[in-house]
Formats: C-alpha cells, sequence, structure tokens
C-alpha cells in the first residue's frame, strides 16, 4: 500500500518568511500525489496535484511543490507567507482509487 | 468548477436519532464520491467509497448498518448516520471525483453532535 507521512505535526513561521512543510511517500509505482489545504471548519481545498507531467508543480495562493524521485519527497513551499496561509495542510497519494492522507501540518503566521 | 456541496453543514441530535448528510457536485458529474471522517486535530479517515448505482464500499471497522450509503445519481450521494450516539459525533467530509485519475474535490464537512 502507498502511503505518505509528514514531516512535523507543526510550523509556525514569521509574516513573509518562506514556508517549507515537508512531505515523504513510500510508493511501488510511479505516485499520484496531492497538497490538501483544510481552514477550520470547512473541508478539503486542493492546492496541487503531482501526475509525472512535470516535478515542479505550481498550485493555487503561491505555493509550489517539487517531486524528487532520489529523495521520496515532495515537499510544499511558499516564499513568502500571508497571515491567510494559517490553516492545516495534508499532503496525500493515491492509493488505486482511494487518498491516503498524511497526518496533517498545522500551520502558524506571526506577525 | 468542481463544486461540491454538502448539507447540513452542522447537526445537534439527540441520542437515537437518525441524521442524514447531503452530498452534491454541483458543475460536474461524480462516477465515484467518498464518505471520511475526521476527529480533532486528525487527518481524515475514509469510511466508505460509493459509485454511482452500486453498493458502497465500506473500509474496514466501519458499521454498514450504521452508515447507510446512497449513491443514486451521479450528483447526489447520501450519508445516513442510523441510531446515532454520542460516540458518532465527529466531522463528516465527502468528496466526489469525476473520473479515475481526476483529483477529489471536497465539501465543508458536516460537524454532528449527538447529545
Amino acid at each position: 500500500a502507498q502511503s505518505v507521512t509528514q514531516l512535523g505535526s507543526h510550523v509556525s513561521v514569521s509574516e513573509g518568511a518562506l514556508v517549507l512543510l515537508r512531505c515523504n511517500y513510500s510508493s511501488s509505482v510511479p505516485p499520484y500525489l496531492f497538497w490538501y489545504v483544510q481552514y477550520p471548519n470547512q473541508g478539503l481545498q486542493l492546492l496541487l496535484k503531482y501526475t509525472s507531467a512535470a516535478t515542479l508543480v505550481k498550485g493555487i495562493n503561491g505555493f509550489e511543490a517539487e517531486f524528487k524521485k532520489s529523495e521520496t519527497s515532495f515537499h510544499l513551499t511558499k516564499p513568502s507567507a500571508h497571515m491567510s496561509d494559517a490553516a492545516e495542510y495534508f499532503c496525500a497519494v493515491q492509493d488505486d482509487y482511494k487518498l491516503s492522507f498524511g497526518a496533517g501540518t498545522t500551520v502558524t503566521v506571526r506577525a | 468548477g468542481a463544486v461540491v456541496s454538502q448539507h447540513p453543514s452542522r447537526v445537534i441530535c439527540k441520542s437515537g436519532t437518525s441524521v442524514k448528510i447531503e452530498c452534491r457536485s454541483l458543475d460536474f458529474q461524480a462516477t465515484t464520491m467518498f464518505w471520511y471522517r475526521q476527529f480533532p486535530k486528525q487527518s481524515l479517515m475514509l469510511m466508505a467509497t460509493s459509485n454511482e448505482g452500486s453498493k458502497a464500499t465500506y473500509e474496514q471497522g466501519v458499521e454498514k448498518d450504521k452508515f447507510l450509503i446512497n449513491h443514486a445519481s451521479l450528483t447526489l450521494s447520501t450519508l445516513t448516520v442510523t441510531s446515532a450516539h454520542p460516540e458518532d459525533s465527529s466531522f463528516y467530509i465527502c468528496s466526489a471525483r469525476r473520473g479515475r485519475d481526476q483529483p477529489q474535490h471536497f465539501g465543508d464537512g458536516t460537524r454532528l453532535s449527538i447529545l
């Protein structure tokens, strides 16, 4: 079974600083990988997805992620954090027809 | 595009009541819909997968008779929590996708509180 591991359950950054959220995957075949964001009491919103077309994937709200096969990683970054980026972020891998989610990383942004 | 509407957003009811939650894909036809449960400060746990016109596939440990899923059309799936008890209180989220290689799009969730 394919799975993802998110390193760090909580990340705190200053407004304007780099946001880096780590995700490593375990897969025996080329994976489909996703990053989702969840705001309080809401569902998940797709930030970006990797489907083997390009290793650097650009998403919404200024986020991007790079697929590195040699490191089995799919880390999410944003050059400059905004207060509105405070949320829960989930990395996910598609295993057959289902999504398997990481444990999530809570991002707080300091003014 | 790809909007998923979930209703109601919040339900508070007495123990023993059955509660129905609706999940609709508003601007696309969803061949598959998924139901998740999320406990506070935790990730999403897949409960079941439903394909239009067929029986839902439940994950291990999920009671089929407790959580009834109906996927009668390509735009609507319902989850009914039968005879709900306080331990069923949780945040339930649905998602829908157009096809096998398409991303899932999520509803805004339903906060279920059983008194």
